[in-house]
């Protein structure tokens, strides 16, 4: 099965830096890749995603890449501001039939005033 | 709001005693997944449900067991419980039976074992 290993597990950075987040999975017919937030106490919420037809897909201040050939993919968030701390996991799954979301171990990133 | 209803928000027991989380869909989603989330852990996939049959699972143990009814609201049954089986429960619901759409999750059951 599909096994997602993510990096770094904690990340600190000064607002207004750059924070990147890698993401690498097993199985190459998965081709669809979510990024989710998990602020303290709340519950996970898509932050973008990106399937396997496209290498890069950018949303305001955060981007996520992919290279599909060496099964790894990216999360980029720029200018980072305090309020972008929290636990990200990324995700993998398949498109076809019933596949299960598989996640990564999260990273927690602090993003320092 | 995700519109992903989960209840109790809360759950104390003891050892041994046996629990019922429950998970109310969105609207219109037909698919259900549960998710365990240890202390400092990522999201443990336990099983998924679409439409009222079970579509794939995870590494869920024997002593738990989950069923999503007519209504496709789903409960997660916890038995025999142990220490360790202390930590947050998400569900999830997606509109089809595929994962490559949004999940929307509930706030989670917080489950302390004692």
């Amino acid at each position: 099965g599909e096994n997602v290993e993510q990096h770094p597990s904690t990340l600190s950075v000064q607002e207004g830096d750059s924070a990147v987040i890698k993401c690498t999975y097993s199985d190459s017919a998965s081709n669809y890749f979510p990024w989710y937030k998990q602020e303290l106490g709340k519950r996970p919420q898509l932050i973008i995603d990106i399937r396997s037809n496209v290498g890069e897909k950018k949303d305001q201040r955060i981007a996520v890449t992919l290279n599909k050939t060496a099964k790894h993919f990216s999360l980029h968030i720029t200018e980072t501001q305090p309020e972008d701390s929290a636990v990200y996991f990324c995700a993998a799954s398949q498109t076809t039939g019933f596949q299960k979301l598989v996640f990564g171990t999260g990273t927690r990133l602090l993003v320092s005033p | 709001d995700s519109g992903v209803t989960q209840t109790p928000k809360h759950l104390i027991t003891a050892t041994g005693q046996r629990v019922t989380l429950r998970c109310s869909p969105r609207s219109g989603d037909l698919s259900v997944y549960w998710y365990q989330q240890s202390l400092d852990q990522g999201l443990q996939f336990l099983i998924q449900y679409y439409n009222g049959e079970e579509r794939a699972k995870g590494n869920i143990l024997e002593r738990f067991s989950a069923q999503q009814f007519p209504d496709l609201h789903s409960e997660l049954n916890l038995s025999s419980l142990e220490l360790g089986d202390s930590a947050l429960y998400f569900c999830a619901s997606t509109q089809t039976g595929g994962a490559d759409t949004e999940a929307f999750f509930g706030q989670g059951t917080r489950l302390t074992v004692v």
